[in-house]
């Protein structure tokens, strides 16, 4: 059994820019999470997906959106990257909605913007 | 105030120790209550997950819940070295995302 991967490791960018992350979900699992951690902080949730569908959004930007594809695997895009999008991007998949309870972290990608 | 308040730390304590981590939380609405630990440059790792007011033991680890009191606590026994993390605790309420604290970076002294 796979856990959950993240591509890339860690990326730089420009202020302005668009970046496009990626989640390939644990097996058997069709849900899954994007949370952001800033340095220091806990991690804040983004939005989840369930069958390809947005199932829940937090407290961030359109220019944040994401996707999921039929294999369950996830995409977060960000648009008109700022300063303060630099973080710690989570990806957390489940095996199915509700069970946040057994929700699976990937590694990560580290995204600085500069 | 956030809806999930936990000490930043550092927390330094000898091998052997007992350790207790806290969180307070101010939404009566969460139901389920989990301890995540992160090493550092690394994901979230989920140690345990409860739902009842009470304790739950899994090995060197015990939950505890009071919902009366909105407290979570999770305690460890026998600290280890490898214990050096930084511990989380989160809850849900609306079934599709987790509340986390800040975290306290726990760090266990040979």
């Amino acid at each position: 059994e796979t856990g959950v991967t993240q591509s890339p490791t860690h990326l730089i960018k420009t202020r302005g820019q668009q970046v496009t992350l990626r989640c390939s979900s644990q097996s058997g699992h069709n849900t899954v999470s994007w949370y952001q951690q800033a340095l220091g902080q806990g991690p804040q949730f983004i939005f989840q997906y369930y069958r390809e569908e947005e199932n829940g959004r937090g407290n961030f930007p359109p220019r944040f959106s994401g996707l999921q594809f039929p294999n369950y695997s996830s995409e977060l895009n960000v648009n008109a990257l700022e300063l303060d999008d630099s973080a710690l991007y989570l990806c957390a998949s489940s095996f199915r909605a509700g069970v946040t309870y057994e929700q699976y972290f990937g590694p990560g990608t580290r995204l600085t913007v500069t | 105030q956030k809806e999930v308040e936990q000490d930043p730390g550092p927390l330094s304590v000898p091998e052997g120790a007992i350790v207790s981590l806290n969180c307070t939380y101010s939404n009566s609405a969460f139901q389920y209550f989990m301890w995540y630990r992160q090493y550092s440059r690394k994901g979230p790792e989920l140690l345990m997950y409860t739902y009842s007011s009470g304790n739950k033991e899994d090995g060197r680890f015990t939950a505890q819940v009071d919902k009366s009191s909105k407290y979570i606590s999770l305690f460890i026994r026998d600290s280890q070295p490898s214990d050096s993390a930084t511990y989380l605790c989160a809850m849900d309420s609306t079934a599709s995302k987790l509340t986390f604290g800040t975290g306290t970076r726990l760090q266990v002294t040979l």
